[in-house]
């Protein structure tokens, strides 16, 4: 166990729909990063926050935003959702730069 | 652009079997080279290089970043089955006062008995 809480574990919505995904970093990480992954696509960085601000922005869509609370946790919102959305959405926490990346167990968004 | 790539694409394997999995990049102001294990769900820490010529181990697995020639190998000696997985590669850089971290689109290594 990684320490890192994602909710919900899947997700099954309709096209045009919102969603908001949910992410619990490890204790005393201020750092959250998401990520996309789809088969063909690999791993893709989304968006990362520090003790509640953005410090960097990958191929998010403008339909996709985040933001992480006073309390660390982090939301993704997705909206306006599209077929090609449906893909497993990690979060990951950490320390700081000199420390890897500890992963959530990732929400399965399907969008019927 | 900024890139990570992963060779080979799929590896299968049998048990006993010594395989290096390889991780080239093009980033600028490299920071860190990471390597992590993808089974079923999570991703998995393994390494973390920083440092070029230093090799970093763990039981049967181990790594070395070479930061001239811009790559990274990651050796599996005495593979099992339970070393079936993606091996994902991530290099985090920085650029002014933002970084990123990204990946690579991974090895899957199968380990058949």
């Amino acid at each position: 166990d990684s320490g890192v809480t994602q909710t919900p574990k899947h997700l099954i919505t309709a096209t045009g729909q919102r969603v908001t995904l949910r992410c619990s970093p490890r204790s005393g990480d201020l750092s959250v990063y998401w990520y996309q992954q789809s088969l063909d696509q690999g791993l893709q960085f989304l968006i990362q926050y520090y003790n509640g601000e953005e410090r960097a922005k990958g191929n998010i869509l403008e339909r996709f935003s985040a933001q992480q609370f006073p309390d660390l946790h982090s939301e993704l919102n997705l909206s306006s959702l599209e077929l090609g959305d449906s893909a497993l959405y990690f979060c990951a926490s950490r320390q700081g730069h000199n420390s890897p990346l500890h992963f959530g167990n990732g929400t399965r968004l399907t969008v019927t | 652009e900024d890139k990570v790539v992963q060779s080979p694409l799929s590896l299968v394997v049998h048990e006993g079997d010594t395989v290096t999995l390889n991780c080239s990049y093009e980033v600028t102001n490299f920071r860190s080279l990471l390597w992590y294990k993808q089974e079923k769900k999570a991703p998995t820490f393994l390494f973390m290089l920083t440092s070029s010529g230093i090799e970093k181990k763990s039981g049967r697995l181990s790594s070395i970043l070479d930061k001239k020639e811009l790559f990274s190998i990651l050796n599996i000696t005495a593979t099992q089955t339970g070393d079936s997985a993606v091996y994902l590669c991530a290099v985090e850089y920085h650029r002014g006062s933002q970084g990123n971290l990204i990946f690579g689109k991974g090895t899957k290594l199968s380990v058949k008995p």
